[in-house]
């Protein structure tokens, strides 16, 4: 059963400082992932999707990567701005790699100090 | 403006009535899905829906039931609400993911409390 980990739990930074968020998972039978935002009291918002075969994913000032050999993939976000303040999630597919079935992890609260 | 609905946002309702939350995308995506997000539990996926009329259980399916009827709708149906259902509940649709995988468009959520 794939279990995703997320470390740390909680991140404050101030505003300016590039910053990485870990994700970790156990089944790395995996041909992607995805991470979101999620905002409080509010809906996910997709933020990259990243194939096995890409290796690397950019959209702004994020970058993600995974590294299914080591069962580990990274959101990497550069000059960090207040309105980045969020719950980061990472999700993985279930055992057997199809998306119908996404195991999350438990997020990493980010506070971006001005 | 492409979206996932719910309906309703916020339910206060007692045990053993049964209720019924609506979920709608206008994307005409294939697949839907529903999760519940507990503290310190995270997001769990209750069940999903791979096309009209196919259905299947995530992880947490006990106590939900769902259907297909129409490609827009995937309604979450509570037969006899308990406490421990307590929770904020979120819709979400994407192309059918299957192994390449597509980006999941996510609901607003429903916040149920169950008395």
């Amino acid at each position: 059963k794939q279990e995703v980990t997320q470390i740390p739990a909680a991140l404050s930074v101030p505003e300016g400082e590039n910053l990485v968020l870990n994700c970790s998972f156990t089944d790395s039978a995996i041909y992607n992932l995805q991470w979101f935002r999620q905002d409080p009291g509010k809906g996910l918002t997709s933020l990259l999707l990243i194939q096995s075969s890409q290796r690397e994913q950019t959209s702004g000032r994020l970058n993600a990567s995974l590294d299914k050999s080591s069962g580990r993939s990274t959101l990497y976000i550069a000059a960090s701005q207040p309105g980045d303040s969020a719950t980061y999630l990472c999700a993985a597919p279930n055992s057997g790699g199809s998306n119908y079935k996404l195991t999350f992890g438990k997020g990493t609260l980010l506070t971006v100090n001005p | 403006e492409a979206q996932v609905t719910q309906n309703p946002r916020y339910l206060i309702t007692v045990t053993g009535k049964k209720l019924t939350v609506t979920c709608s995308q206008n994307m005409n995506h294939e697949y839907m899905s529903w999760y519940r997000q507990d503290p310190g539990l995270g997001l769990r996926q209750i069940y999903y829906s791979m096309n009209v009329e196919v259905t299947d259980k995530g992880d947490v399916p006990e106590g939900y039931k769902v259907s297909r009827k129409e490609k827009r709708n995937f309604p979450l149906i509570l037969e006899s609400p308990s406490p421990n259902q307590t929770s904020l509940y979120f819709c979400a649709s994407s192309p059918n993911p299957g192994i390449r995988g597509y980006e999941q468009y996510f609901g607003p959520g429903t916040r149920l409390t169950v008395t």
